[in-house]
């Protein structure tokens, strides 16, 4: 599709399970950002990928929090050993090059931990 | 730490009333500012953006932004709004040169009446 792409749009897991969020941006787009939002809030940064390379982590919560970008295409999100604090919206947003704050956003991955 | 701040959660209007959200940022240095909105059950889209010149600048469907740098504001406005433009507004700001990572504010949820 035209569009930024992620899955599964909703996700429900046990405390302790581990979870993994996709993203699929839109073609040609080099950036690649994954942001949280809880309900209520605005979207909190997560991480920002430039092709393959991971350029900031800054905004990972925790050490549980992992992502990846090996081809510089698809991006997954992996959280290990779910907490009830995971429980969010997770934002997938790319930009065709260098970022100007310009982005494409997906329609997110409402994760539910129980 | 850069913040933003949204003063008004929820807003409710009648069609054709004029429109102003407040945001306010917390930074000295040179910022871009942005205002995103989300449509219910769409995805976050970009609505305007400041990155320099013209501190008024205007954006899709009759929004305008005003940028007062004096008052670390850059409050949206429209004259007249419509029922269609429902949705949660997000202020947004990023620093100039480290484009990559937005920060934004809690959201404002706008309810126009028909």
């Amino acid at each position: 599709g035209a569009g930024v792409s992620q899955s599964p749009r909703y996700k429900v897991a046990k405390r302790g399970q581990d979870v993994a969020l996709r993203c699929d941006p839109i073609s040609g787009h080099v950036s690649l950002f994954w942001y949280q939002q809880a309900l209520g809030q605005g979207p909190e940064f997560l991480t920002y990928f430039q092709n393959e390379a991971q350029l900031d982590k800054s905004g990972l919560p925790s050490d549980r929090f992992f992502a990846e970008r090996p081809e510089g295409s698809v991006s997954t999100l992996k959280i290990q050993r779910t907490q009830q604090e995971d429980s969010a919206v997770y934002l997938c947003a790319s930009s065709f090059s260098r970022p100007t704050g310009e982005l494409f956003f997906g329609e997110g991955s409402r994760l539910t931990v129980l | 730490a850069q913040s933003v701040s949204q003063h008004n959660h929820h807003v409710i209007l009648s069609e054709a009333a004029s429109l102003e959200l407040g945001c306010n940022y917390s930074y000295g240095g040179t910022v871009n500012l942005f205002w995103y909105v989300q449509y219910p059950g769409q995805h976050l889209q970009l609505l305007l953006k400041y990155f320099s010149g013209d501190p008024l600048v205007k954006g899709i469907k009759g929004f305008e932004a005003e940028f007062i740098k004096s008052k670390f504001s850059f409050n949206l406005r429209k004259p007249s709004v419509q029922w269609s433009d429902t949705a949660e507004y997000f202020c947004a700001v990023t620093r100039s040169g480290n484009t990559g990572k937005l920060i934004f504010g809690q959201g404002t949820t706008l309810q126009v009446k028909p």
